[in-house]
């Protein structure tokens, strides 16, 4: 059975920096497209974030470009989420999700990020 | 990168039908197939019911059904259950992105 488990949220505050990690099992990790979606308290999903399975493309939403990176470890079948300057807009809860021809088919637990001083 | 534009609340009685509807552009909905949707009970994590605009994944009960006309895509559950209450998301592709509908509430009376 395929399982994604991210870790590394927290409370940060507004400027600061964060890096979510997301580690797969129970599929072949490297051949796989994989995106971050975030869902703010209270609200609907975002698409945030792809990378494909070689890691040599990567594309992000309009709001989070030249802020966040995304990055894949396939020897370690991770997947990560570099975070920087941060803002309140940002805080949500963070999945990452396996995506197969843009269905998001199997999602992580999902990591709480909280941007506040 | 704009939402898709989704009714933010739907109801009906068990054993009615009720169908969201998912509005998008040229570049979104009305150009591809990847349309899917997604059922989220509070708390807890999305999962895909429907995928490329019309089929649906092994264990979904085939009173999921979806649909697309131009540039609105469509999810009718058939026979409400109780338990098809729960919030009801559409996605699209666009492009090299993915792009979700704000989210419909749906209540079963």
């Amino acid at each position: 059975e395929v399982q994604l488990v991210e870790s590394g949220g927290g409370l940060v505050q507004p400027g600061g920096s964060l890096r979510l990690s997301c580690v797969a099992s129970g599929l072949d990790f490297g051949r796989e497209y994989m995106s971050w979606v975030r869902q703010a308290p209270g609200k609907g999903l975002e698409w945030v974030a792809k990378i494909v399975p070689d890691g040599s493309e990567k594309y992000y939403v309009d709001s989070v470009e030249g802020r966040f990176a995304v990055s894949r470890d396939n020897a370690q079948n991770s997947l990560s989420l570099q975070m920087n300057s941060l803002r309140g807009d940002d805080a949500a809860v963070y999945y990452c999700a396996r995506e197969t021809f843009w269905r998001f088919d199997w999602w992580g637990q999902g990591a709480l990020v909280t941007v506040s001083s | 990168q704009s939402p898709l534009i989704q009714p933010r609340s739907v109801s009906g009685s068990p054993g009615q039908s009720v169908t969201i509807s998912c509005t998008g552009t040229s570049t979104d909905v009305g150009t591809y197939t990847y349309v899917s949707w997604y059922q989220q009970f509070p708390g807890k994590v999305p999962k895909v019911i429907i995928y490329d605009v019309t089929k649906r994944p092994s264990g979904v009960p085939d009173r999921f059904s979806g649909s697309k006309s131009g540039n609105t895509a469509s999810l009718t559950i058939s026979g409400l259950h109780l338990e098809d209450e729960a919030d009801y998301y559409c996605c699209s592709r666009t492009g090299n992105y993915a792009t979700f509908g704000g989210g419909t509430k749906l209540t079963v009376l």
